[in-house]
Order: structure tokens, then C-alpha cells, then sequence
């Protein structure tokens, strides 16, 4: 089992839809979760992290963790073409100084 | 302004010659890591520093090194790179070496081995 599990897509959402990303973790103990952003050839870009059960809202993006449940997702409201690109989900452990990522779903917003 | 820094940003070396990628950050952060990412795969932790602490990963192969002299600069040295060594190498920094420290990016080093 991969500590980091995430559908691969491609995700295909028409624009202005919602985008929903979802990612499961092995390590009962992670204790913070992030959400990158990559386009193709380029570096990964932060966009959200949560620490907390819950929600946390951030423009048009919306976090979701379920520490029970060891998921969280990615909530991208009113889709824009800009929004395509590979999401990776990333997860660290409290006791370590490292994150593991998944290999991230690829998302397509089409017109 | 940038705030990881990584040269070059393309590199083409001949199989077997070594190479050495660099990386500078002007956040001040006291963690940095080196990453290598190929295509549609996750990036893979190589090693990092948590100041001048080396941490190296296990499975990271022996022909990576890194050398980090000073808080601002860390580099890659690939002492005989071979075919499957082609791929993206990311520089990122943290502020500390706790969990809820965000990384952040350098815009990548792409490798390409002749």
C-alpha cells in the first residue's frame, strides 16, 4: 500500500463546475497536509494545507481533512482552464522533517 | 521576487560525466531538500539538510551527493550520471523541520543524459 494514494485522472470537469480531489494516507500519525499545484514542466506550487478535522477555505479552493477516515481533498469552486494541471497531495508525520507525496491526479477543465 | 533559486535551469551532460546542480534561497529558511521528479511520478526526497545536519534518504544512491556550505546555498553533485538519472531535480526549503512547515519550490533543474 502507498503511504500517499491518489486517483491519477485524468479529472475532466467542464469550466465553472466544482473540481473534487481526493487523497487517502496509510500513517495514522501524519499530523499536516498539502495541496500542490504543478504544471507540466514546471515546479510544484503550494496552494492549501490543513492541519485541522474539518474545512479550511481559501478563495475558490477548499481543504478537507478526515484524520478517522485518513482523507483529505481538494475543492476547486467555478473551474477555469487555468485550473488545469496535475494536483499533488502531500502528507508528513509530526516526528518527521520530510513530507511524502502521492504521484497526483491530473485535472482537465474543459471549455 | 524569486525566492528559491536553482541553476542551471536545463542541463545536458554526457553519460558518466559528473554534474552538479546548485540551489540558493534568500528566505532564510533553515531546512533544504533535493528532490528528483520523472515524468508523471511524485517527487522523490534524495536527502536533506536541517541546517548543517545531512539527512540522507535510503534508498538515495550513492552516486548522489550534496554539499550545503553556507545557510543560503545547497547543491547536487552527480558523480557519474547515467541514463536513468534524466529527470527534474527540485530544490526546496522550509522554515523548520517540524511537521506543519510548508515547503517551497525552486523551479526545477531539468537533467538530460547523453
Amino acid at each position: 500500500q502507498k503511504e500517499v494514494e491518489q486517483n491519477s485522472g485524468p479529472l475532466s470537469v467542464p469550466e465553472g463546475a466544482i473540481a473534487s480531489l481526493n487523497c487517502t494516507y496509510s500513517d495514522r500519525g501524519s499530523q499536516s497536509f498539502f495541496w500542490y499545484r504543478q504544471y507540466s514542466g514546471k515546479s510544484p506550487e503550494l496552494i492549501m494545507f490543513i492541519y485541522s478535522n474539518g474545512d479550511k477555505e481559501d478563495g475558490r479552493f477548499t481543504a478537507q481533512l478526515n484524520k478517522a477516515s485518513q482523507y483529505v481533498s481538494l475543492l476547486i469552486r467555478d473551474s477555469q482552464p487555468s485550473d488545469s494541471a496535475t494536483y499533488l497531495c502531500a502528507v508528513t508525520h509530526s516526528s518527521a522533517s520530510k513530507i511524502i507525496f502521492g504521484s497526483g491526479t491530473r485535472l482537465s477543465i474543459r471549455p | 521576487d524569486a525566492m528559491v533559486i536553482q541553476n542551471p535551469r536545463y542541463q545536458v551532460t554526457q553519460f558518466g560525466k559528473p554534474v552538479t546542480l546548485s540551489c540558493s534561497q534568500t528566505l532564510n529558511h533553515n531546512v533544504m531538500y533535493w528532490y528528483q521528479q520523472k515524468s508523471s511520478q511524485a517527487p522523490k526526497l534524495l536527502f536533506h539538510y536541517y541546517d548543517k545536519d545531512f539527512n540522507n534518504e535510503a534508498d538515495t544512491p550513492d552516486n548522489f551527493q550534496s554539499r550545503r556550505p553556507n545557510t543560503s546555498f545547497c547543491f547536487l553533485d552527480i558523480r557519474s550520471p547515467g541514463l536513468g538519472d534524466a529527470a527534474m531535480y527540485l530544490c526546496a526549503t522550509s522554515r523548520g523541520a517540524s511537521g506543519d512547515s510548508e515547503q517551497y519550490f525552486g523551479p526545477g533543474t531539468r537533467l538530460t543524459v547523453t
